[in-house]
């Protein structure tokens, strides 16, 4: 399967922790990479790998995965979290990359 | 640090042929692989695909049979073309490389994006 599914809107209080998922066939074999989008802006690296932070990037950001789930964890959430969420990984059998569908996270 | 800027018409009429291209400055475009990646308004993203220095590619089955992407090592471009367009590919189409992910297929330096609307 080359899909992977994450859950359309997810909220979180200001100050607490938050996790973001992404489900998917390939994730058993490959890492996912976590993108933050603003409106109006580019997609922005946020975690990659197994565990991995691009310079920049708030440590309260981390990632884990199991089995076919990928997780993008907030601990701490900032009002400036407030976005949308991809992930995206390859598919399992052709090389080709594929995105979530994106969680648009509400920071209250 | 490498930086990406996508340019190309902003409007495309129905039928006929997307063109964008993507200057890469800051680094060499024969150091990394190259992505398209478009985003139709209010809706996610979509891979559309990614060339090597060497010309190989690898396109979303979806959009395979109307994809061509190549790359100009003289000038430090790569660029893409859609053929046989519809309202369906109206959208922001954004270049993109993992730069600094090595062996990760996170993509770290991103263009600003350019939007295509296809209409007549």
């Amino acid at each position: 399967s080359s899909e992977l599914t994450q859950d359309p809107a997810v909220s979180v209080a200001l100050g607490q922790t938050v996790r973001i998922t992404c489900q998917g066939d390939s994730l058993k074999n490959y890492y996912a990479s976590w993108y933050q989008q603003k409106p109006g802006q580019a997609p922005i690296l946020v975690f990659y790998h197994q565990n991995n932070r691009p310079s920049g990037i708030p440590d309260r950001f981390s990632g884990s995965s199991s089995g076919n789930t990928a997780s993008l964890t907030i601990t701490g959430a900032q009002a400036e979290d407030e976005a949308d969420y991809y992930c995206n990984s390859r598919d399992n059998s052709a090389d080709h990359l594929v995105f979530g569908g994106g969680t648009k996270l509400t920071v209250l | 640090q490498v930086q990406l800027q996508e340019s190309g018409p902003g409007l495309v009429k129905p039928s006929e042929t997307l063109s964008l291209i993507c200057t890469v400055s800051g680094g060499s475009i024969s150091s990394y692989y190259w992505n398209w990646i478009r985003q139709p308004a209010g809706k996610g993203l979509e891979w559309i695909g990614r060339i090597y220095s060497s010309g190989s590619t690898k396109y979303n089955p979806s959009l395979k049979s109307r994809v061509t992407m190549s790359v100009d090592t003289s000038n430090n471009q790569f660029s893409l073309k859609l053929r046989s367009v519809t309202a369906a590919d109206t959208a922001v189409y954004y270049c993109a490389s993992p730069v600094n992910t090595t062996g990760s297929y996170g993509m770290d330096v991103w263009g600003q994006g350019t939007t295509v609307t296809v209409s007549s």
